[in-house]
């Protein structure tokens, strides 16, 4: 199993630039999240989506949308991008069963917006 | 009050001593609490979940839960090179199954 997994690993874009951030999970999963992290501020929730077909808004939403494609994708967009979304964004997901503590992490997408 | 709140540090310790990682609390969080190690570069991995007042040990990493207090801490024992990271804490949101609030991290460097 590959687990979670994102694409781009690096991008920079220039501000005003439209892009969207891949993760997939192959551990059938249903829930599925968007987390930025800055330096000083550890993670923050952007969008997550509890199963397929929904999502919800997390902490800072703003200047972001996202798609539950099916069970195992979950994409964000940024669709004007600002300098102030660099940052490090991971993607996460979580079985919900009974004893499973933890979300699963990708290896993360480093974003500059110059 | 931040919901999750931790010193950012540095911690500075020296190899074999014990490391003493703490975290506080608002009334905003659940009572189920989690340490993810994060290295540099890389994404956060799970050490310790506790939900009962008290001590859980594995290993050489004890987590502690204080309800009264409200903090919960982190015991690395005989602390090695390899345990230098960034130390996460987060919590459910009290109002929400999904979604995990984190604190900003405490930096962890043991001297060899």
């Amino acid at each position: 199993n590959a687990g979670v997994t994102q694409t781009p690993k690096f991008q920079v874009l220039k501000t005003g630039q439209s892009m969207t951030l891949q993760c997939a999970q192959d551990m059938n999963h249903n829930s599925m999240y968007w987390y930025r992290q800055d330096p000083g501020m550890g993670l923050r929730l952007i969008y997550y989506s509890a199963s397929e077909g929904t999502t919800d808004k997390g902490e800072v939403p703003n200047g972001y949308n996202v798609s539950r494609l099916n069970k195992r994708e979950f994409s964000l967009r940024l669709e004007s991008a600002a300098p102030s979304q660099t940052s490090v964004y991971f993607c996460a997901s979580w079985p919900e069963l009974a004893g499973a503590d933890t979300q699963y992490f990708g290896p993360g997408t480093r974003l500059t917006v110059l | 009050q931040k919901e999750v709140e931790q010193n950012s540090g540095p911690l500075s310790v020296p190899e074999g001593a014990i490391a003493s990682l703490n975290c506080t609390y608002s009334d905003r969080v659940s009572q189920s609490f989690f340490w993810y190690r994060q290295y540099s570069g890389k994404s956060p991995e799970l050490i310790m979940s506790i939900y009962s007042n008290g001590d859980k040990e594995d290993g050489r990493f004890t987590a502690q839960l204080n309800k009264a207090s409200q903090y919960v801490s982190l015991l690395i024992r005989d602390s090695q090179p390899s345990d230098s990271a960034t130390y996460l804490c987060a919590a459910y949101r009290v109002d929400s199954n999904y979604q995990l609030i984190w604190g900003a991290g405490t930096k962890l460097i043991i001297k060899p």
